[in-house]
């Protein structure tokens, strides 16, 4: 599994809170994705970090914002939560070093409701 | 834009026969195709990556192709199990380095 961790693994809030959710990497990969599923639609990529402080957005970013202080952590922040975003979201890392390169590792999975 | 397009929603199979899932990809040139696999509430994993010059992969029971000129990567599974059940994702890197971008997935169903 790669050494991903993602927090809280279920998650039931309300229209207009703030919610973060945590990705957590043991192997010092440099490359870190958000994701969300719904049915339908596939993975969609939110957010992506290629180091630390350095991130970029994806083709669903609205409403979403990400923070990567740390190599081992990607957090992934709805300022105001809508019943759009109810989804479950997905954290990967991307491997860069070695003979498979660019194959991702997700994590666990969040479910999150938004009422 | 760059897509991938898995066009089989769902694909129903009697055990012991081959699926075969088909992905394909438009406005681009990927420098290879992966296959991932999602069981329900799990995360995908990662099967097999092949090279667009390669032309075929094989890992057990696994068979991946991948043809430049049709835009297309075909993946089997022989003498398929009710384990193999699952879905199964598509996936390639962007024009954009950093991005992957992955199809919508077939839900594969293999009945005893």
């Amino acid at each position: 599994d790669a050494g991903i961790t993602q927090s809280p693994r279920h998650k039931v809030t309300e229209t207009g809170t703030p919610v973060t959710l945590r990705c957590h990497q043991t192997e010092n990969h440099r490359y870190m994705y958000w994701y969300r599923q719904d049915p339908g639609h596939g993975l969609r990529l939110i957010h992506y970090s290629y180091g630390v402080k350095d991130t970029d957005k994806g083709e669903v970013s609205d409403g979403y914002s990400v923070s990567r202080s740390k190599t081992e952590d990607f957090l992934l922040t709805l300022e105001s939560a809508t019943s759009s975003q109810t989804s479950v979201y997905f954290c990967a890392i991307r491997e860069d070093r070695g003979p498979v390169t660019d194959t991702q590792y997700f994590g666990p999975g969040t479910r999150l409701t938004v009422l | 834009s760059q897509k991938i397009e898995q066009n089989s929603e769902a694909l129903n199979i009697q055990e012991g026969k081959t699926a075969t899932l088909t992905c394909n990809y438009t406005n681009y040139s990927p420098a290879y195709l992966q296959w991932y696999r999602q069981d329900p509430g799990r995360g995908p994993v990662f099967l097999l990556l092949i090279r667009e010059n390669e032309k075929e992969k094989r890992k057990e029971r696994l068979k991946v192709t991948f043809d430049t000129t049709l835009k297309q990567s075909l993946f089997h599974i022989t003498a398929s199990q009710p384990a193999d059940s699952a879905t199964y994702l598509c996936a390639s890197r962007a024009s954009s380095a950093s991005k992957i971008i992955f199809g919508s997935g077939t839900r594969l169903s293999i009945r005893p």
